[in-house]
Formats: structure tokens, sequence, C-alpha cells
């Protein structure tokens, strides 16, 4: 069975600055994608970044990037130049190939100091 | 273009009954996948359908069932309710089945209380 690990129930970090989230998942399948979820207070679910597992090369999407660490079983999320916006619950979630069945963290609260 | 939708936002009901949540896709999505949100045990997946049929199902007991309609909208039945099954119920859409995992976009949710 397939578990994902957010280790970091709560972090702060200032404005501007920048602040990762880590994340690690356990797995025996070779196929799969990772993502990372953003829910802010009160409002719908949106998808942050996705990291397909066959591709070496880190997903970034202007201010996210991941750290995609496959033999270490690790996808950490950076979040550059930190907005009051990013204040969320960032969850982390784990799609074996061809099952379309999300498992996720138990997320992180996210808080951006002015 | 619209979003996911779900209704109703809130729904209270007492052990033993049936409730009824409702999902309405993003046009052009034909798979939904139905998430329980509760206090203390996360985001759990419950249900993915597609072209109306089931296609994978979550570690729960059979008296959670749903179905999907030709208009891809998809009802989530949960019956003789207990207590612990108060959660917020996400609906997500997407594109398509397999084999790509299309991004999926969720609903607002329903906040389900049993009393």
């Amino acid at each position: 069975a397939q578990t994902v690990t957010q280790s970091q129930p709560e972090m702060s970090v200032q404005e501007a600055e920048t602040v990762t989230l880590s994340c690690t998942y356990d797995t025996s399948e070779n196929n799969y994608y990772l993502f990372w979820y953003k829910q802010p207070p009160s409002r719908q679910m949106i998808l942050v970044i996705r990291q397909e597992a066959y591709k070496q090369q880190n997903a970034t999407e202007n201010r996210f990037s991941v750290n995609f660490q496959k033999a270490a079983k690790s996808f950490s999320l950076k979040i550059s130049d930190s907005q009051l916006g990013d204040t969320a619950m960032y969850f982390c979630a784990f799609m074996a190939a061809l099952t379309n069945k999300l498992i996720f963290g138990t997320g992180t609260l996210l808080a951006v100091q002015p | 273009e619209a979003g996911v939708t779900q209704s109703p936002t809130h729904l209270i009901k007492t052990r033993g009954q049936q409730a009824t949540l409702r999902c309405s896709p993003i046009s052009g999505h034909t798979s939904v996948y139905w998430y329980q949100q509760a206090l203390g045990l996360g985001l759990q997946f419950l249900l993915w359908y597609d072209e109306g049929e089931e296609r994978n199902r979550g570690n729960f007991p059979p008296r959670f069932s749903g179905r999907q309609f030709p208009n891809y909208s998809s009802e989530l039945n949960v019956n003789a309710l207990e207590l612990e099954d108060s959660a917020l119920y996400l609906c997500a859409t997407a594109t398509g089945g397999t084999p790509l995992p299309y991004e999926q976009y969720f609903g607002p949710g329903t906040r389900l209380t049993v009393t």
C-alpha cells in the first residue's frame, strides 16, 4: 500500500521569503505521479504542481518548484517570494499509474506573515 | 467556464438516515472522483466514475455508493449514516480516465453532519 507523509503540520514564513514544505512517500510502484495541492481557507482545492516519476527534471510553475528525489522517495515543494495569498493548507499527493486515485498526506498549514 | 459544482453546501442528517450528495462536472469532463475529508483522517479516496462506470473504489463499506449519469454528473449515496460519516465530501472531475491522470478539478464540497 502507498503512503504519503507530511511531517510539518504547520509552518510560517515572512512575506517575500522562501519556504520549503516536505513530503515523503512509500510505494513499490515504478510508474506514478506526485502532486502538490493547495486548499485556501474556505476555498476550493487547486493543483499547484505535478511531477511524473519517469521525469528526472524537477517541475517548476512560476514561484513554485519541487525537489524530486526518487531514490529517497522525497518530494518537497519550494515557494519563492512568498505572498499573503499563499496562506493555505498544502497537501502532497501520490497517484499510481492507471489508478487515478489520489493518496493524500495529512497536510501542512502554511501561514505567510506580512 | 463554470467550475465543478456540488449540492447541497451543507447537509444535516440523523444517524441511520440516508444522504445523497450531487456533483456537476466542468463541461467536457467525463471522470468524477469522490473524496472524504474527515477531521483526524485527512483526505481519503472514495470512488471514481468514468463514462458511467465505476472504475476504482477506496476502502469504504458498501453503504457508500454512487452513480454517474449520461450527462456525466454524479451522485454519492451514503446509507445507514453513522456519526463518523460527518465530513466534508469533495467531488473532483477530469477530462479522461486512463492512461494519463489528467488534472482533477475540485468542487467546493458538501459538509455532511450526522447527529
